[in-house]
């Protein structure tokens, strides 16, 4: 198994760019969401989703836009980039939607400009 | 709402030496309480959870309701616990909320 994984590890971005940031896991998890993580906040949720065809908002949705249509994969748009988007952005997911131990990807460092 | 609060950004101690790192809570209910840990250059991983009463790599915590804390301890640290923690909840929203965390750093 790959576990969970992210595409791209690193991204620089212009100001109203926009771009996917992918997430995939190859262990049927039905629960997965999205995390940013900034220093001295630690990890903030964005948008999550309990199985396929059902996504809900976290404590930071604004800017990001996210579609569950298998179950594998969650990726997490960014429309119009703003340099308050500069972060680190981890995909985890977990078997069910108890979210007990949750299986985090690598992250993906996103700079913008 | 939910809430966590590690007051500690860094904490340093000596290989051999006691080590708790501080985390409290603010949930009306019941809440599920996690420390997850990323070693450097790895993902973050769950570290231990409160139902499973586990004692991982030395580590501990206990739930102390009335404090509302989750305090993570171990009594002897190592250079490999040298790691960035994280204390998490879950509450009935069933959204897990992280800590800011506390860089842990155990010296020679």
């Amino acid at each position: 198994n790959a576990g969970v994984t992210q595409t791209p590890k690193f991204q620089v971005l212009k100001t109203g760019q926009s771009m996917t940031l992918q997430c995939a896991q190859d262990m049927n998890h039905e629960y997965m969401s999205w995390y940013r993580q900034d220093p001295g906040m630690g990890l903030r949720l964005i948008h999550y989703s309990v199985g396929a065809g059902i996504t809900d908002q976290g404590e930071v949705p604004n800017g990001y836009n996210v579609s569950r249509s298998t179950t594998e994969d969650f990726p997490l748009r960014l429309l119009s980039a703003a340099p308050s988007q500069t972060s680190v952005y981890f995909c985890a997911s977990s078997p069910d939607w108890s979210t007990d131990t949750q299986y985090f990807g690598p992250g993906t460092r996103l700079t913008v400009l | 709402a939910q809430r966590v609060t590690q007051p500690e950004k860094l904490l340093s101690v000596f290989k051999g030496a006691p080590v708790e790192l501080k985390c409290n809570y603010s949930y009306s209910g019941s809440p599920e309480l996690f420390w997850y840990v990323q070693y450097s250059r790895q993902r973050l991983q769950l570290l231990l959870r409160h139902i499973s009463r586990e004692s991982i790599k030395g580590f501990t915590a206990d739930l102390n309701k009335g404090e509302t804390s989750f305090h993570l301890k171990k009594p002897f640290a190592q250079e490999e616990d040298s790691a960035m923690y994280y204390c998490a909840l879950t509450g009935s929203a069933r959204q897990l909320t992280f800590g800011s965390g506390t860089q842990l750093t155990v010296l020679p």
